[in-house]
């Protein structure tokens, strides 16, 4: 199993949808996680970190299930703006970050 | 407050050159690393940084060297450039464990 696996996509979306990203990570003792964008050519920016108790953000939620080991992005009322490469990250030890692969979004009219 | 600044953001070698990639960064962070990203593969870490005098190997170290003699700067040397190491190099740093990184810009390397 990967450390990180996550759907390629691409997931296309209408403008107003409601879009869910799942990545599944093989290390149990992960403590934190985060989403990051990246947008085509450009570098990954945070979006949220995902905390146990779950994490939202405006239109962004963030949850962890550990039992199951993975976590998940649901992002609501999806904008063309939105469209971009989602990565999850799994950090390790010295802060050490394992990358997924990335989920594609294309949000469209 | 610039953030991860990188340089240069374009560059092409020829196999056997050598040369190194700049990044500093102006946040006071201790932690930095470099990761290479290639197309189907996700960004691979190639080193990275816990504080100055400190580095140690990521995922995909060979062919290349860093050192971290401050806080602001981490630059990564590419010994002798094969066409293996075509890709996008990133340089990220974060205050501390458990944080969020920041990435500079990148830099877009071709070797021929």
């Amino acid at each position: 199993r990967k450390e990180v696996e996550q759907d390629p996509g691409p997931f296309n979306v209408p403008e107003g949808a409601t879009v869910a990203f799942n990545c599944t990570y093989s290390n149990s003792a992960s403590q934190s996680f985060f989403w990051y964008r990246q947008d085509c050519r450009k570098e990954p920016k945070l979006l949220m970190s995902v905390y146990s108790s779950g994490n939202e953000d405006g239109r962004f939620t963030a949850q962890l299930n550990r039992a199951s080991q993975y976590i998940s992005l649901l992002i609501r009322d999806s904008k063309l703006s939105d469209s971009a490469t989602y990565l999850c990250v799994v950090p390790g030890t010295a802060s050490k970050l394992t990358f997924g692969t990335g989920t594609r979004l294309q949000v469209t009219l | 407050n610039a953030g991860v600044t990188q340089t240069p953001k374009f560059q092409v070698l020829k196999t056997g050159q050598s040369m190194t990639l700049q990044c500093a960064q102006d946040m006071n962070h201790e932690y930095m690393s470099w990761y290479r990203q290639d197309p189907g593969m996700g960004l691979r870490l190639i080193h990275y940084s816990v504080g100055a005098g400190i580095t140690d190997q990521g995922e995909v170290p060979n062919g290349y060297n860093v050192s971290r003699s401050t806080t602001e700067d981490f630059p990564l040397r590419l010994l002798s450039a094969a066409p293996s190491q075509t890709s996008v190099y990133f340089c990220a740093s974060s205050y501390s464990n458990g944080d969020g990184y920041t990435f500079g810009s990148g830099t877009r390397l071709t070797v021929v």
